[in-house]
């Protein structure tokens, strides 16, 4: 497809299982960030990859969350033993660079 | 601390009208902003956006205004049609590339809904 596919598009888990969430970026950006929707909250910026570059992971909520780009296309944002403050909708974008962020549909995460 | 504040949750509009949604910011070093939408079970889509060394910009039936001294920022949409309902972001950057926000992200508003009544 054109566009920034993600998946699942919905996940229910148990209280302290690992999630794994993938983000398909628009072929050929190189920048792709992730971001996390709570409920009745604005979008809160995860983490950011350009290329093949190591990201800067500070803007991750725990050291439970990790995320990783291979070969500078599909990205994971996994999260470990989740909580149920991690419920939200997770989503990602991707851009060329100088243009805006496209952005998927999000994986809604629903943590039990 | 809330950077970007979007104060009304809901605005109502009549159908054929003007909308006009605000938006604060409190960084000063914010010099790109940006709006989007978003339909429910959608991803937000890009609407316009505006760099700091602008106060105006306008695409179609949108207009940006960007005040910033008074750092406030707002979208109006004139007419408003139906297809407008939907909850819209305000947006901003203080990193290059400043349509993504580069390794600080964009900051976003909480968002308002707007609904266009027939």
């Amino acid at each position: 497809g054109a566009g920034v596919s993600q998946s699942p598009s919905n996940k229910v888990t148990e209280k302290g299982k690992d999630v794994e969430l993938r983000c398909d970026p628009i072929s050929g950006h190189t920048a792709l960030y992730w971001y996390r929707q709570s409920l009745g909250q604005g979008l809160e910026f995860l983490i950011y990859f350009q290329g093949n570059s190591a990201p800067d992971k500070s803007g991750l909520p725990s050291d439970r969350f990790s995320a990783e780009r291979t070969g500078g296309s599909v990205s994971t944002l996994t999260i470990q033993r989740t909580q149920q403050e991690d419920s939200a909708v997770y989503l990602c974008a991707s851009s060329s660079g100088l243009s805006p962020l496209h952005f998927g549909n999000g994986t809604r995460l629903t943590v039990t | 601390d809330q950077q970007v504040k979007q104060n009304s949750p809901s605005l109502s509009v009549q159908e054929g009208r003007i909308s006009i949604l605000n938006c604060d910011y409190t960084n000063s070093m914010f010099d790109y902003f940006l709006w989007y939408k978003k339909y429910p079970a959608e991803g937000p889509t890009f609407l316009i956006s505006i760099s700091s060394i602008k106060d105006k910009n306008e695409d179609g039936r949108f207009t940006v205004f960007l005040n910033k001294s008074a750092k406030h920022l707002s979208l109006h949409i004139v007419p408003s049609q139906p297809g407008d309902s939907a909850v819209y972001f305000c947006a901003a950057s203080a990193r290059s590339p400043g349509t993504g926000g580069g390794a600080d992200g964009l900051t976003f508003g909480k968002g308002t809904h707007l609904i266009i009544q027939p």
